[in-house]
């Protein structure tokens, strides 16, 4: 399995450009959620999803938007960057019921936003 | 706003030394879990604490929690240079959701050899 995996690596971006940031995850995972991580803090949740077709918004979903049409996909759309977003995510798999609960991290894509 | 405020935000040891983190938290929570992050890195999950459990133990460490005082501590014994990283605790505010944590600002832990 190659578990969760994310592109691009590296993106810059001009503001007011648009892009979406891809994730994958090949572990029949039912929840995937989104991620920002800015220097010396920890991740703040954008959106989650619990299963396909069903997403919600989580702590700073502004400027974001996603879409669940299969189990595997969860991408992330910026609609119109800006300075702010510039930031490293992280998507995130997980299943209830496995015991364990954690979430599987994919190994980030860094954003700058000029 | 984050659940999570972890202490120290920076910790430095020597190799041989245990390394204690300490994280609280806001609203009640289903479970508490700490996650690993390498520079430049993804997050690992470490371990998972119930809000049933006091204490819990995976190898090196051991996690504590104390529900009264909405509280948690994360041990490592015998710190290791390869332990050096950045440490987070995470909880689910009481939703019993994976998929939606809600992470600390994490602990900086340096382990010289």
């Amino acid at each position: 399995n190659a578990g969760v995996t994310q592109t691009p690596k590296f993106q810059v971006l001009k503001t007011g450009q648009s892009m979406t940031l891809q994730c994958a995850q090949d572990m029949n995972h039912e929840y995937m959620s989104w991620y920002r991580q800015d220097p010396g803090m920890g991740l703040r949740l954008i959106h989650y999803s619990v299963g396909a077709g069903i997403t919600d918004q989580g702590e700073v979903p502004n400027g974001y938007n996603v879409s669940r049409s299969t189990t595997e996909d969860f991408p992330l759309r910026l609609l119109s960057a800006a300075p702010s977003q510039t930031s490293v995510y992280f998507c995130a798999s997980s299943t209830p019921g496995q015991g364990l609960d954690t979430q599987y991290f994919g190994p980030g894509t860094r954003l700058t936003v000029l | 706003s984050q659940q999570g405020e972890e202490d120290p935000q920076a910790l430095s040891i020597q190799e041989g030394e245990n390394a204690t983190m300490n994280c609280s938290y806001k609203t009640s929570i289903n479970n508490l879990q700490w996650y690993r992050q390498n520079s430049g890195r993804g997050l690992v999950h470490l371990i998972l604490i119930r809000s049933n459990e006091r204490e819990k133990h995976s190898g090196r460490l051991r996690v504590t929690l104390d529900t009264s005082k909405k509280s948690s501590s994360l041990l490592i014994t015998a710190s290791r240079a390869a332990d050096t990283a950045s440490y987070f605790c995470a909880t689910d505010e009481g939703s019993g959701n994976t998929g939606k944590l809600i992470f600390g600002q994490g602990t900086t832990l340096q382990v010289k050899p």
